[in-house]
């Protein structure tokens, strides 16, 4: 079975800052890759994924991620962190064949003035 | 696009009684519609998958006739917490895809739903 580990429980970053939010999965095909995120009380918002090609894959608010099958990765990035990015990040795995997806336990993410 | 509206978006119940939340898909139909739980500052714990016109399937550990749920249109599904006990209070997050299962396509979400049974 797939499972996906998100090593971090809370990251805190500067503002102005970049990013990098960790995300390993388990899984022995090429497997979808999601990242989620949620703001308090709410819920999920698609940032971007991975399905197949570029494995550098652009998200919405300046969010990128990247794919390396060599580590089982697919690393959150963002160049500059906003205020506004604070929030709790999930990374998901879906496998084919299958319509569920297997969720990490996520990262909070604060961000300092 | 891709909008996915829950309601309510919060309540209160007594010990007892039976609470229904509703999921829609505001401009999609929806094939494939999904259940999760989600206790605080922890991860979606899936419920269960539904499928229009068939019968959901639950994930182990999770009591079919606790949890009910229809997805009697492909732009409704509803989860009803028969019963509900405090225990039962958490946070209820509807998702769906218009996939026909066969690729894990991209699952929107709903807002969530707080429950709290007193």
């Amino acid at each position: 079975a797939q499972s996906v580990t998100q090593p971090d429980i809370h990251i805190t970053v500067s503002e102005g800052a970049s990013l990098e939010l960790r995300c390993n999965y388990s899984y022995g095909a090429t497997p979808y890759l999601f990242w989620y995120v949620q703001s308090p009380g709410q819920g999920l918002q698609l940032l971007l994924k991975y399905f197949s090609g570029d494995t550098l894959v652009q998200g919405i608010k300046g969010f990128e991620a990247e794919f390396k099958r060599s580590q089982s990765s697919f690393n959150l990035r963002k160049p500059s962190v906003h205020w506004s990015d604070a929030a709790e990040y999930f990374c998901a795995v879906g496998v084919i064949g299958y319509s569920t997806l297997t969720f990490g336990k996520g990262t909070m993410l604060l961000v300092s003035p | 696009g891709a909008v996915v509206s829950q309601h309510p978006s919060r309540v209160i119940c007594k010990s007892g009684t039976s609470v229904k939340i509703e999921c829609r898909s505001l401009d999609f139909q929806a094939t494939t519609m999904f259940w999760y739980r989600q206790f605080p500052k922890q991860s979606l714990m899936l419920m269960a998958t539904s499928n229009e016109g068939s019968k959901a399937t639950y994930e182990q550990g999770v009591e079919k006739d606790k949890f009910l749920i229809n997805h009697a249109s492909l732009t409704l599904s509803t989860l009803t917490v028969t019963s509900a006990h405090p225990e039962d209070s958490s946070f209820y997050i509807c998702s769906a895809t218009p996939g026909q299962g066969v690729l894990p396509d991209t699952q929107y979400f709903g807002p969530g739903t707080r429950l709290t049974v007193l």
